[in-house]
């Protein structure tokens, strides 16, 4: 089955410095790759999904982008803030079963 | 996106008592799942909820101990059965919808076993 790795666990930034988080993916059937935000005591929210057939995906401070070759994938935040403190969770989907996620990236925005 | 609610949204239970944790949303869906999340981790699946059958679990989970239900598109039901303090975690419901079939998140139940 798919295997997803997620680098780094955490990550603290200063605010406006950028934060990238990176996940490897191992089933090159996998074709679609949301990234989740959960805040302390709530639900993971979707953020920004990206689909095979697309090399990147911006919506305003964030990014992903997408290496099918190599089976990598990363999230990447700019001008960060502190209400982008929370953990991150990538996961990828191929299509056969369910999504597989990441263990999560916990990102400290210090102001 | 899917708007999706859970009750109860917390409780604290004995050991050896079972809790029935619903999952209601406000559109059909064809997908719907349960997840597990322990303290600090990631999120675990603990099956997928089938409509009119019986759902599909993950190595791991087994029926007796999690038997959950699904009557139709929109609801579901997960419980936990005979439970014991490992059993302590936030269980959250998860549904595929919206326009681009992407996948949603209930706001989750939090369960202390004492």
């Amino acid at each position: 089955g798919e295997n997803v790795e997620q680098h780094p666990s955490t990550l603290s930034v200063q605010e406006g410095d950028s934060a990238v988080i990176k996940c490897t993916y191992s089933d090159s059937a996998s074709n679609y790759f949301p990234w989740y935000k959960q805040e302390l005591g709530k639900r993971p929210q979707l953020i920004i999904d990206i689909r095979s057939n697309v090399g990147e995906k911006k919506d305003q401070r964030i990014a992903v982008t997408l290496n099918k070759t190599a089976k990598h994938f990363s999230l990447h935040i700019t001008e960060t803030q502190p209400e982008d403190s929370a953990v991150y969770f990538c996961a990828a989907y191929s299509g056969y079963s369910t999504l597989t996620f990441g263990k999560g990236t916990m990102l400290l925005v210090s102001p | 996106s899917a708007v999706i609610s859970q009750k109860p949204s917390r409780d604290i239970c004995q050991r050896g008592t079972s809790l029935t944790i619903q999952c209601q949303v406000d559109s059909q869906v064809t997908m719907m799942f349960w997840y597990r999340q322990q303290p600090g981790q990631s999120l675990t699946l603990i099956a997928t909820a089938n409509q009119g059958s019986e759902a599909t679990y993950e190595s791991g989970f087994v029926i007796d101990k999690f038997p959950i239900s699904r009557p139709n598109l929109t609801f579901s039901t997960l419980t936990v059965s005979n439970m014991s303090p490992e059993d302590s975690s936030i269980y959250l419901c998860s549904v595929v919808g919206g326009r681009r079939n992407e996948q949603f998140f209930g706001p989750g139940t939090r369960l202390t076993v004492l």
